[in-house]
């Protein structure tokens, strides 16, 4: 039973352009959040999806957008790149309801803009 | 503004010893808190977690206290191993359940570095 995955692992983008990072949840899983990763820092919530719908959000602007597919996979939006959207996104996903033993991250994407 | 803080960003410790990893957290409604393990080029894993309504939780080798007066928790690692060698990250769930469906807020991490 592969775990989450994300793809691609690495990307490179240049400033301005947009960018779609995607993630397969684990089997059995049905909600998916992604964070982002700065250098040196912690990951930060940018939203959650469950049954295709925004759930939850974080403090991210508009260009950061999303979606959920009938299978529960998950794609990541990010338009206007900006040099500081250079960073690791990770998706985690859960079974709603399990506790957080129960959620699992991806390795993540790691995006780099110049 | 950082809800969750590790103060140090790295640590290095004797394999055989006790590794203590620290967090302060500033919101006193956040009822639950958790910590994850990362190495590179993996996602965090889920190590431990603490209720508020304890003051200390064990699994295994990893120990965590909590001290809600002082809005402190500590990682205590027992023996350390060098396949404890990582970044270590503790969070607690905005909302303050134990249900997974809560957004996290995480502190910037603590590198644990164990020397053989």
């Amino acid at each position: 039973d592969a775990g989450v995955t994300q793809s691609p692992t690495h990307l490179i983008k240049t400033r301005g352009q947009q960018v779609t990072l995607r993630c397969s949840p684990k089997s059995g899983h049905d909600t998916v959040s992604w964070y982002q990763q700065a250098l040196g820092q912690g990951p930060q919530f940018i939203f959650q999806y469950y049954e295709e719908e925004e759930r939850q959000r974080g403090n991210f602007p508009d260009r950061f957008s999303g979606h959920q597919f009938p299978n529960y996979s998950s794609e990541l939006n990010v338009n206007a790149l900006l040099l500081g959207d250079s960073a690791l996104y990770l998706c985690a996903s859960i079974l709603d309801g399990s506790s957080y033993n129960e959620q699992f991250f991806g390795p993540g994407t790691r995006l780099t803009v110049l | 503004d950082q809800q969750v803080k590790q103060n140090s960003p790295s640590l290095s410790v004797q394999e055989g010893r006790i590794s203590i990893l620290n967090c302060d957290y500033t919101n006193s409604m956040f009822d639950y808190f958790l910590w994850y393990k990362k190495y590179p080029a993996e996602g965090p894993t889920f190590l431990i977690s603490i209720s508020s309504i304890k003051d200390k939780n064990e699994d295994g080798r990893f120990t965590v206290f909590l001290n809600k007066s002082a809005k402190h928790l500590s990682l205590h690692i027992v023996p350390s191993q060098p396949g404890d060698s990582a970044v270590y990250f503790c969070a607690a769930p905005i909302g303050g359940s134990n249900f997974g469906n809560e957004k996290l807020t995480f502190g910037t991490g603590t590198r644990l570095t164990i020397i053989p």
